[in-house]
């Protein structure tokens, strides 16, 4: 069964630096997002891509932030200069094949745990 | 904006009994999708069951079940025979239907850590 993948599964940085996580959507997915949860709390949207370029971004979203799809199968997140509070479980999601059989579920991939020290 | 609550943070059950959660949500719209995510040990995201807001009847998957009750807003998660691989946060999500095969976000909820007694 396709599966949307994350690289790296861990991204230990100092404070400051630039991370950028990789995600691999499920081939033929059209839309695709990125998520976070700070530890122990709910799952937060940052932000959704569609046609090569952002389609919505929430508040958390800041300049600091970039995405792209470089290569018409990565999707990337960048983060610039990263914080402290950046630290936090960062998901990759995809829907809705070509055909529209995967409807409008989302589907995750196993997460990036980003420590910012 | 749409809201999510779980007010239930923590519940527990015996092995091979039912449980429910529960889940509220609050929107002004007409249609839209819910969705129950497990989120295991490991943090991975799995999707449980859905609901589209336009069908009257409620969602099974194997042992989940959803009872949506769309005039009050609610919709339960029941997980019967429970086993101790169901042991896990589950989160209750909710998502505009938007234009179709649009890309609107998922709302989710806080939570409710389900443990499994042996």
């Amino acid at each position: 069964e396709p599966e949307v993948t994350q690289t790296p599964s861990h991204q230990v940085t100092q404070m400051g630096q630039e991370v950028i996580l990789r995600c691999v959507p499920i081939s033929n997915h059209l839309y695709f997002y990125w998520y976070r949860q700070i530890l122990g709390q709910k799952v937060e949207f940052l932000v959704s891509f569609y046609n090569n370029e952002i389609s919505e971004k929430s508040e958390i979203f800041d300049d600091q932030f970039s995405v792209e799809r470089p290569d018409g199968s990565n999707f990337t997140l960048k983060i610039r200069s990263t914080k402290l509070e950046d630290s936090a479980m960062y998901f990759c999601a995809s829907s809705v094949d070509s055909s529209g059989r995967a409807g409008e579920t989302q589907y995750f991939g196993p997460g990036t745990r980003l420590l910012v020290l | 904006a749409q809201t999510v609550t779980q007010s239930q943070p923590e519940m527990s059950v015996q092995e091979a009994e039912t449980v429910t959660l529960s889940c509220t949500y609050d929107t002004s719209e007409s249609d839209y999708y819910l969705f129950w995510y497990k989120q295991p040990p490991s943090r991975q995201m799995i999707l449980v069951i859905r609901q589209e807001a336009y069908k009257q009847q409620n969602a099974t998957e194997n042992r989940f079940s959803v009872n949506f009750q769309k005039a009050a807003k609610s919709f339960s998660l029941k997980i019967s025979d429970s086993q101790l691989g169901d042991a896990a946060m589950y989160f209750c999500a909710y998502r505009s239907a938007g234009l179709v095969g649009g890309n609107e976000k998922l709302t989710f909820g806080t939570g409710t850590r389900l443990t499994i007694i042996p």
